[in-house]
């Protein structure tokens, strides 16, 4: 199993609080992603990574920013969070773009 | 906007039954890719496939690539308990950046 690790697994947060969830990695991968899952809309893209401080926005990138600063870390923040951001976050990683390998997912609940 | 159709959305089978599951758009993917994923777990990747008309089978699964690169198939002989499942197809629209466009996903479970 590629190794990357999501931080915090599960999260319940108050409505316009802000919230950072971390990605991390062990396979020293240029590729970094942050996708969300809703029932009946799949994996959405918010936000990649394609090298240490270059990244660019996704799909549903709205409401969301991102940094990485060393190439193993991958942080996505929720500037105020909404109850339309209550979803199951993945973090994944690609080499080349040629298949990714995703975390086990963070469940953040704002209420 | 959803540019990647997956069919059907939910299947229910006896075991030892074959599936096809399909996957469709109008866009061209440099390559198309096919995930598993189990519930409380992220997707696991199975196949990613390259070429126009690329056939690849991983045991039991056959996966095609359609040969504009618009379309793929994922096809099960003789389901099993242990296929059951959520499938997703995801293609990558922007030359091996790795930005993925995904299927609502095919829920599958095999009865024994």
């Amino acid at each position: 199993d590629a190794g990357i690790t999501q931080s915090p697994r599960h999260k319940v947060t108050e409505t316009g609080t802000p919230v950072t969830l971390r990605c991390h990695q062990t396979e020293n991968h240029r590729y970094m992603y942050w996708y969300r899952q809703d029932p009946g809309h799949g994996l959405r893209l918010i936000h990649y990574s394609y090298g240490v401080k270059d990244t660019d926005k996704g799909e549903v990138s709205d409401g969301y920013s991102v940094s990485r600063s060393k190439t193993e870390d991958f942080l996505l923040t929720l500037e105020s969070a909404t109850s339309s951001q209550t979803s199951v976050y993945f973090c994944a990683i690609s080499e080349r773009g040629l298949g990714a390998f995703f975390g086990q997912g963070t469940r953040l609940t704002v209420v | 906007t959803q540019l990647l159709e997956q069919s059907p959305q939910f299947l229910s089978i006896q075991e030892g039954e074959n599936l096809t599951v399909y996957c469709n758009s109008s866009s061209v993917f440099s390559s198309l890719q096919w995930y598993r994923q189990e519930p409380g777990e992220g997707p696991v990747l199975l196949v990613t496939v390259v070429t126009g008309g690329e056939v690849k089978k991983l045991k039991r699964l056959t996966f095609q690539f359609g040969d504009a690169r618009k379309d793929s198939s994922l096809h099960i002989t003789a389901a099993q308990p242990g296929d059951t499942g959520l499938y997703l197809c995801a293609g990558d629209l922007s030359s091996n950046t790795g930005k993925l466009i995904f299927g609502q996903g095919t829920t599958l479970q095999v009865k024994p």
